[in-house]
């Protein structure tokens, strides 16, 4: 596609509720990336995958969060039994390769509401 | 672990005036890079400049200059001629290069343009 996409655009749950977001990155782009963008809170990185590579799950804040990459391109981020701390903008980048050039391409994000 | 520090939440500006928006970063690597986005209301996160710390040139892109001091380990941004279409948050962010794929980001700067 022309760019990042990235679904639902808002999404309202109970606390408690498993939700999954979805990024459907930039055609060819090899690596992809989420953050998580709190309210007053810069980026927090989640996690990353690049290729066929063993995805870098460091960020990931508790095992209620996980995310996959099928095919290198889509990936899906669930997150179980949601909390109202989970409540923020999480947004997915994708790129060539390597981030030294900086040219992470983000997508809308998905704005997350945990009642 | 680097940390990207700005200290200015808000910032405002008048229409065609200037506005400085400032960053500071922790680092013990000698080499790295550097950049500014900037995130619309519209959330998707657009790449605004980069530099290279082993470059003493500052970058300059059309009305967005920095002013990189590599010792005093600060990254401002300069903004001339401000738009109405300024009007964002501003991220500065860093990053390592080599084989480190994460951005480290600020909290961000909110800056309003005033017509």
């Amino acid at each position: 596609g022309a760019g990042v996409s990235q679904s639902p655009s808002n999404k309202v749950t109970e606390k408690g509720k498993d939700v999954e977001l979805r990024c459907d990155p930039i055609s060819g782009h090899t690596a992809l990336y989420w953050y998580r963008q709190s309210l007053g809170q810069g980026l927090e990185f989640l996690i990353y995958f690049q290729g066929n590579s063993a995805p870098d799950k460091s960020g990931l804040p508790s095992d209620r969060f996980s995310a996959e990459r099928t095919g290198g391109s889509v990936s899906t981020l669930t997150i179980q039994r949601t909390q109202q701390e989970d409540s923020a903008v999480y947004l997915c980048a994708s790129s060539r390769g390597r981030t030294d050039t900086g040219e992470l391409f983000f997508g809308e994000g998905s704005r997350l509401t945990v009642l | 672990a680097q940390t990207v520090t700005q200290s200015q939440p808000e910032m405002s500006v008048q229409e065609a005036e200037t506005v400085t928006l400032s960053c500071t970063y922790d680092t013990s690597e000698s080499d790295y890079y550097l950049f500014w986005y900037k995130q619309p209301p519209s959330r998707q996160m657009i790449l605004v400049i980069r530099q290279e710390a082993y470059k003493q040139q500052n970058a300059t892109e059309n009305r967005f200059s920095v002013n990189f001091q590599k010792a005093a380990k600060s990254f401002s941004l300069k903004i001339s001629d401000s738009q109405l279409g300024d009007a964002a948050m501003y991220f500065c962010a860093y990053n390592s290069g080599g084989s480190n794929y994460k951005l480290t980001f600020g909290k961000g700067t909110l800056l309003t343009v005033n017509p």
